[in-house]
Parts: structure tokens; sequence; C-alpha cells
């Protein structure tokens, strides 16, 4: 079945630097894919998507840009602050092969961010 | 109105108790998702509701899981005897469903975190 595959964390870094998280997905279909934020204490949110080949999303800094070739869904910033501190998650849907959104969530990679 | 909340907030349960979790969605949505997360892991598919019909319950691990939605709007999880195993974070999530596009965007709650000791 379809999967999602996220570098392993914890990811210490100093604020200001450069961040990627690596994401690469298996699906038989043409998914959707996302990138998720679960910042301490909170719940679950989208912080972008990308829905088809070559489209970038892009969301408070964040990038990451849909690679069919590659299977790659990475996500970067050029600039972390503090307030980035939290678990990211990649996901990816599938609802043409579902009929609806079911969501397949990578492991999440913890992020710190240190002053 | 108000986004999906999730009670109780945590629950400790002793090995063999039943318990029933609650998910209120955000008003309207037709969608609703129950998802299950362990400890350092990410969330996994337990079922979906379209309305209050069960159309997916492929992820429920087993015969002890149980939910319902029966007016469509709110929806209970049931774990009946609970085991160790049980014990992780419990998601709802719901989202509108409109047809053709690619991606309804799905309203996470904060979650039920279940200890089973």
């Amino acid at each position: 079945g379809d999967s999602v595959t996220q570098m392993e964390g914890p990811v210490t870094l100093s604020e200001e630097a450069f961040l990627t998280i690596n994401c690469t997905y298996t699906a038989t279909g043409y998914p959707s894919l996302f990138w998720y934020v679960q910042y301490p204490g909170e719940g679950l949110q989208l912080l972008l998507k990308a829905t088809k080949a070559d489209d970038k999303g892009s969301n408070k800094g964040f990038e990451a840009t849909y690679r069919k070739e590659t299977t790659s869904f990475h996500l970067e910033k050029g600039s972390v602050q503090v307030s980035d501190s939290a678990v990211y998650f990649c996901a990816l849907s599938d609802p043409m092969k579902t009929s609806y959104d079911k969501v397949i969530f990578g492991p999440g990679t913890s992020l710190s961010v240190i002053p | 109105g108000a986004g999906v909340s999730q009670s109780p907030r945590y629950k400790v349960a002793k090995r063999g108790q039943d318990v029933a979790l609650r998910c209120d969605p955000i008003s309207g949505h037709v969608s609703l998702f129950w998802y299950q997360q362990a400890l350092g892991q990410g969330p996994e598919f337990l079922t979906y509701f379209q309305n209050e019909a069960q159309l997916d319950k492929s992820g429920l691990p087993s015969d002890r899981f149980f939910a319902e939605r029966p007016e469509g709007s709110v929806s209970t999880l049931k774990i009946q005897r609970t085991q160790q195993e049980d014990s992780a974070v419990y998601l709802c999530a719901s989202s509108t469903r409109l047809a053709g596009k690619r991606y309804n965007e799905q309203f996470f709650g904060p979650g039920t975190r279940l200890t089973v000791l």
C-alpha cells in the first residue's frame, strides 16, 4: 500500500539556520502531498500542500516541491525561528483511489530550534 | 464557529475497562475521521464516516473498537476491554466534501490521550 518515509529526528538547529526535512513516498496512484505540523500542546495543523507534480506548496516561510520523478516532497525553510520548534509530518492522500481523503502520515520529525 | 473538539482530553483506564471518546466536528462537515497516534509515531487511520454512514473501518485494530455517528454530527469511538497496547492519542478530524476537489482539508481536534494501566 501507499506509504511515507521521512528523516528521523530529533533535529536541533540554531536560530536562523537553514532547515531541510526529507520526505519520500510510495504510491500506486497520483496522490496529493502535505506537510502537517504539531506544536507542543496543540492539535495537528496543515502547514502546506501540493496536489500535482512540480507544484510548490508554501506557508509561513516553509516550502516543499512535489517531485514525481524522485517521489519526494522535502520541506525547507531558509531561516528557522524558535517558534518553529514542533513535530513535522509528511503525508499523502489519494481520494481518486479511496473516494475520500484518507491521509497516510509519515512517522514525524521533531525539530528543536535553540536561540 | 469553533473548531473540532474532543472529550475527554485525558483518560486513564484500568486494563479491561470500557472507554468512550467523543468528537464534536465542525458544524456542517460531512466527513469525519478517527486516527490513532502512538507515542512518537504518526497518526494512523482508524475509520471514516460520511454523514452517519461508516464507509471505511479497515483501520480499526480489533473488534474491541467500535465507532458511531448516529445523527451525522457527533461521533463516539468506543474501546471495549481496553488493553495496554491501546494507549495512544486518539485524533478526530472533520472536513467538507466538495465533489471534484483534489483535497478537502481535514481539521483536527486536540486529541484524547488514553493511558491504559
